[in-house]
């Protein structure tokens, strides 16, 4: 079955300190992965995809397949940071729909 | 900035009622999504349009719910009759032809009560 697992439903860590948000996929072909943000009273929106290979203030995530992982990571957390993030994929197929995870709510404590 | 429009921002109806939402996606957007997003939940994709066709309707439940986009441009979600178990928020989203990047509108959040 096609699913993406956020281990960590909350995620709280203080400013200044690496975080790393996990993301594992299950599916058979070759995806397109996807992490989502949503900030507090605002619509989702995209953060970063694996294809661009970007950094997206300070975040990056690297797909791993052999993992079948997509974790991100930010070496120094701010307190602008704190928001719901979602992982998700599609299939490859351009603009496919997305799969998504449960989401994890990140908190930067001051 | 254009953005997907969404109406209304909240609504409630009574178990058995119909009930709609409307959407309206970035201009020049072809490829219109619906989600809906249970609490605690991430989005669950409903229905994918290309122009006014369905390319993805596997997870609409249809004995109660229909989804159209006539002329290609904006698309009402219809459920007929509501359920209590469809209290969620239902999320609009538009994209370019065979671009990733889903522009997401600020949703419906339904209580049926």
């Amino acid at each position: 079955a096609q699913r993406v697992t956020q281990p960590e439903k909350l995620l709280s860590v203080f400013k200044g300190a690496p975080v790393e948000l996990k993301c594992n996929y299950s599916y058979s072909g070759s995806p397109e992965l996807f992490w989502y943000v949503q900030y507090s009273r605002q619509r989702l929106q995209l953060l970063l995809r694996h294809i661009s290979r970007e950094s997206i203030k300070g975040f990056t995530a690297d797909l791993n397949k052999g993992e079948t992982s997509f974790h991100l990571k930010k070496p120094f957390a701010q307190e602008e940071d704190s928001a719901m993030y979602y992982c998700a994929f599609n299939s490859g197929g351009g603009a496919d729909g997305l799969t998504f995870g449960k989401g994890t709510h990140l908190i930067i404590q001051p | 900035e254009a953005e997907v429009a969404q109406s209304p921002r909240y609504k409630i109806t009574e178990k058995s009622q119909a009930v709609a939402f409307w959407c309206d996606p970035i201009s020049g957007h072809a490829t219109l999504y619906w989600y809906r997003q249970i609490l605690g939940q991430g989005p669950e994709l409903l229905v994918q349009f290309q122009d006014e066709s369905v390319v993805d309707d596997s997870q609409l439940p249809k004995d109660r719910f229909s989804a159209e986009r006539l002329k290609g441009v904006d698309s009402t979600l219809k459920i007929q009759p509501a359920e209590l178990g469809d209290s969620a928020m239902y999320l609009c989203a538009s994209s370019q032809p065979m671009n990733t990047e889903a522009f997401f509108g600020q949703g419906t959040r339904l209580t049926v009560v």
